[in-house]
């Protein structure tokens, strides 16, 4: 079965800096999403993507957050200084539209550790 | 705005036994869907079941099934003959379709004892 792909697993990085973390959504889906999950609580939505546009932001996504889908295949995420409350996982998802009838699949997460 | 709300933070259930793990939700839309997530220790996000508003029918996968209940707004999982590879955290989940953005309940953590 298709799978999305996150990389880095784990990605640690100096406060201040900017980190970019990547995804290869399934081939045949049309939206993206950016999900995050601060160690022991809820996953919070972050934004989606379809058609080389941001569809819909949480309050969570701002100005130091963007997203990218540089080529036909990745997927990106953003992050220009980096914060200690930024540590968390974050999980990328994508899905089919509404006729293709597909929940959303998610990445294995890529743990994001700032110092 | 669409919440989720899962009242129980941790269960536990033998092997072998049956858990039925609760989720509520609240919303104005009349068509949606619903999904169970099971997260383990590696964290990754794994789909349990899904669940189509406009459907009558309670959706079953193998052990797990669920009980959809649209005018009381809930949907619970149940799990029968729970096995070791069942410990994980469970997530619900509603969306309001294919191509928008999934709300999360905070979760139970489902431990399964030998």
């Amino acid at each position: 079965e298709p799978e999305v792909t996150q990389t880095p697993s784990h990605q640690v990085t100096q406060m201040g800096q900017e980190v970019i973390l990547r995804c290869v959504p399934i081939s045949n889906h049309l939206y993206f999403y950016w999900y995050r999950q601060i160690l022991g609580q809820k996953v919070e939505f972050l934004v989606s993507f379809y058609n080389n546009e941001i569809s819909e932001k949480s309050e969570i996504f701002d100005d130091q957050f963007s997203v990218e889908r540089p080529d036909g295949s990745n997927f990106t995420l953003k992050i220009r200084s980096t914060k200690l409350e930024d540590s968390a996982m974050y999980f990328c998802a994508s899905s089919g539209d509404s006729y293709s009838n597909q929940p959303q699949h998610f990445g294995d997460g890529t743990r994001l550790s700032i110092l | 705005a669409q919440t989720v709300t899962q009242s129980q933070p941790e269960m536990s259930v033998q092997e072998a036994e049956t858990v039925t793990l609760s989720c509520t939700y609240d919303t104005s839309e009349s068509n949606y869907y619903l999904f169970w997530y099971k997260q383990p220790p590696s964290r990754q996000m794994i789909l349990v079941i899904r669940q189509e508003a406009y459907k009558q029918q309670n959706a079953t996968e193998n052990r797990f099934s669920v009980n959809f209940q649209k005018a009381a707004k809930s949907f619970s999982l149940k799990i029968s003959d729970s096995q070791l590879g069942d410990t994980a955290m469970y997530f619900c989940a509603f969306t309001k379709g294919y191509g928008q953005n999934f709300v999360f309940g905070p979760g139970t953590r489902l431990s399964v004892l030998p």
